[in-house]
């Protein structure tokens, strides 16, 4: 089975600034690992995908995360963020003898201030 | 090109009531979830169908909810009895499974409140 952690409930950050979003997971196989995004009201949509290969993703809006096998992470960076980017993240694991079951992290709000 | 589509995007009921959430996948998907998100307990996957068969329901919380796919563009998911305690946005995603992506495509969710 694999479960995911996501430690920080709400991460408020200045516009412009840098921001990472932590994420650490556990599975006894090896895993994909997903990061998505809700917008207030909204359903979920993807915002990027490790499944094999380069361990540095990058996705939609200027967003990577970077795979760290030995640290069992997958951490959710952007550079500079904007107003636009307020919303909830979730990281997401899946087994690959499981995929279709993803497994979601409790999410991490993003708060972006003026 | 249309989304997942749910319907009632709203529903506040009463206890006892029984509750009939509707679901439209993506043209193409042979995948299709239903999903729970509450405070408490965040994002639960409820059950899964692959090609309108239930393959994992093992979310399912208890006898009062049920789903079905009769075909490959409608499902739906019903609480009878409901309760309080089933008060949640009701998810419903589909995917195209062969791919193994993982990569969900979420409707924008049924809010549901039992009062």
């Amino acid at each position: 089975a694999q479960s995911v952690t996501q430690l920080d409930s709400q991460v408020p950050v200045f516009e412009e600034a840098p921001v990472e979003l932590r994420c650490n997971y556990s599975s006894s196989v090896s895993v994909y690992l997903f990061w998505y995004v809700q917008y207030p009201n909204q359903g979920l949509q993807l915002l990027l995908k490790y499944l094999s290969g380069s361990t540095l993703v990058k996705g939609i809006n200027g967003f990577e995360a970077e795979f760290n096998k030995s640290q069992t992470s997958f951490h959710l960076r952007k550079p500079s963020v904007h107003i636009s980017d307020t919303a909830e993240y979730f990281c997401a694991v899946s087994g690959v003898d499981s995929s279709y079951k993803l497994i979601f992290g409790s999410g991490t709000r993003l708060l972006v201030r003026p | 090109d249309a989304g997942v589509i749910q319907s009632p995007r709203h529903e506040v009921t009463e206890m006892g009531q029984e509750v009939t959430l509707r679901c439209k996948p993506i043209s193409g998907h042979n995948s299709l979830f239903w999903y729970r998100q509450t405070m408490m307990r965040g994002l639960e996957l409820l059950i899964y169908f692959n090609n309108n068969v239930p393959i994992d329901d093992s979310g399912m919380p208890e006898d009062r909810f049920s789903a079905k796919m009769p075909n490959a563009s409608f499902s739906t998911l019903k609480i009878q009895p409901s309760e309080p305690r089933d008060s949640a946005v009701y998810f419903c995603a589909s995917s195209f499974r062969g791919h193994n992506t993982g990569e969900l495509f979420f409707g924008e969710g049924s809010r549901l409140t039992v009062l």
